[in-house]
């Protein structure tokens, strides 16, 4: 699976708009761009995927510019309850039966 | 959607007992499973990959003999932490795929192991 990088850390006041950026300088060709989140002492939880330009769901929107190098993650008007680890994977689609491997995430703090 | 199962949620042992944790899948079959082990802020650290049926793939740096990973069925891998010692003391989580793409994936709710 390709490298991501992400910041350690953010925080932000309830109701922005959160943005988390994911470098992927050497995404593959068939690589596609997954975000999970986690919530102290829980296992992680898929929240959306893609592969280029945008993607929404009922949760976050996911852009990713023509190269690929990088993608955002935008959480749209944010509640306490989005403090969270967000994590940034590269790799295929299928991903077959092969393992993830996270890296450092982005520990998401929202202010009150 | 597809459910991981994990028990117990959280464990106290005593130093130089052994403890097992239980992934199930809910309502479908995993012939891999995988687990992970995390340390407190910071990230998810893959252990080994569970086949049903065969031995267990460690990473490197993680003692099989210390790690022991059994799949017997296709909807049971389980860990067991032998000889525990406080360094073991960490937050274990199996993961199984359900379907296809990285949404497949679905982990446990974790298990909090401390060993005093």
């Amino acid at each position: 699976l390709a490298k991501t990088t992400q910041p350690i850390s953010m925080d932000s006041y309830e109701g922005q708009e959160v943005n988390i950026t994911c470098s992927h300088n050497n995404i593959a060709t068939n690589d596609y761009i997954t975000w999970y989140q986690q919530f102290p002492s829980q296992g992680p939880r898929f929240i959306i995927q893609g592969y280029k330009t945008k993607v929404t769901n009922e949760v976050a929107s996911l852009f990713i510019p023509a190269d690929r190098k990088s993608s955002t993650l935008s959480l749209p008007r944010v509640s306490l309850s989005d403090t969270a680890v967000y994590y940034c994977l590269v790799g295929p689609s299928s991903f077959g039966n092969e393992k993830l491997t996270f890296g450092t995430g982005t520990r998401l703090t929202i202010i009150p | 959607g597809a459910v991981v199962s994990q028990h117990p949620s959280r464990v106290i042992c005593k130093s130089g007992t052994s403890v097992k944790i239980e992934c199930r899948s809910l309502d479908f079959q995993a012939t891999t499973m995988f687990w992970y082990r995390q340390f407190p802020k910071q990230s998810l650290m893959l252990m080994a990959t569970s086949n049903e049926g065969s031995k267990a793939t460690y990473e490197q740096g993680v003692e099989k003999d210390k790690f022991l990973i059994n799949h017997a069925s296709l909807t049971l891998s389980t860990l067991t932490v032998t000889s525990a010692h406080p360094e073991d003391s960490s937050f274990y989580i199996c993961s199984a795929r359900a379907g296809q793409g990285a949404f497949g994936y679905t982990f446990g709710s974790g298990t909090r192991l401390t060993v005093v």
